[in-house]
């Protein structure tokens, strides 16, 4: 069955970076792009980003550009999230998930959707 | 930037149909999605491509599109299906995904 299993909780200084883990697992990495989401505490569900194992194209959320990075190791089917120079406003539980459906087409391009998610990590930051 | 608008909560009595809506310009042109989401947990898709229904998930939930206006309906609520629903879909050039505000659904 399908699963993905992410790393442990986290705690962070203001200006640190984190990474978080999401390995695969009953299916083939590099087949589906993997987004990461995030929920900061009480809020709404807010996507950070996309990569595709497959030929490591990525697409980021705006408002992350420039602090965020996302990388797969097919090796190990895992994939990982960076995120730099951490505000408290970055504390939130952050989720992988696997996206299907992304595609382009002679009509446009459509995203995904997320059919597995990760359990969630938190990541907390605070001095 | 692009947003998706849902009602902050929706009340039902059990048994009744529940309804939450989701609005944004570019839905005509991209597909929407519903996500279930309860305390603690991770969400989890109840609705895709506007009106599918992924296997599992109970046939009380159904989705439809009209125009600008997307509608997740449960027929017969019952008491498990309090939460959190969210709205997903992506702007008018399909590269970035977008999560409506969430709607709690309290079953009275």
């Amino acid at each position: 069955q399908v699963q993905l299993v992410q790393s442990g909780a986290e705690v962070k200084k203001p200006g640190a970076s984190v990474k978080v883990s999401c390995k695969a697992s009953g299916y083939s990495l590099t087949s589906y792009g993997i987004s990461w989401v995030r929920q900061a505490p009480g809020q709404g569900l807010e996507w950070m980003g996309w990569i595709s194992a497959y030929n490591d194209n990525t697409n980021y959320a705006q408002k992350l550009q420039g602090r965020v990075t996302m990388t797969t190791d097919t090796s190990t089917s895992t994939a990982y999230m960076e995120l730099r120079s951490l505000r408290s406003d970055d504390t939130a539980v952050y989720y992988c998930a696997r996206e299907r459906g992304r595609s382009c087409s002679g009509g446009g391009c459509y995203s995904g959707y997320f059919d597995y998610w990760g359990q969630g990590t938190l990541v907390t930051v605070s001095s | 930037s692009y947003e998706l608008t849902q009602p902050p909560s929706v009340s039902v009595s059990p048994g009744q149909t529940a309804r939450i809506t989701c609005s944004a310009d570019a839905l005509p042109k991209q597909y929407a999605y519903w996500y279930q989401q309860k305390p603690g947990q991770a969400p989890v898709l109840v609705i895709y491509k506007d009106s599918e229904r992924p296997s599992g998930i109970p046939e009380r939930f159904s989705g439809s599109s009209s125009g600008t206006t997307v509608t997740l309906t449960i027929s017969g609520v019952q008491a498990e299906d309090e939460a959190e629903y969210y709205c997903q879909s992506a702007d008018s050039s399909g590269s970035y995904v977008v999560f409506g505000g969430g709607t709690k659904l309290t079953v009275l």
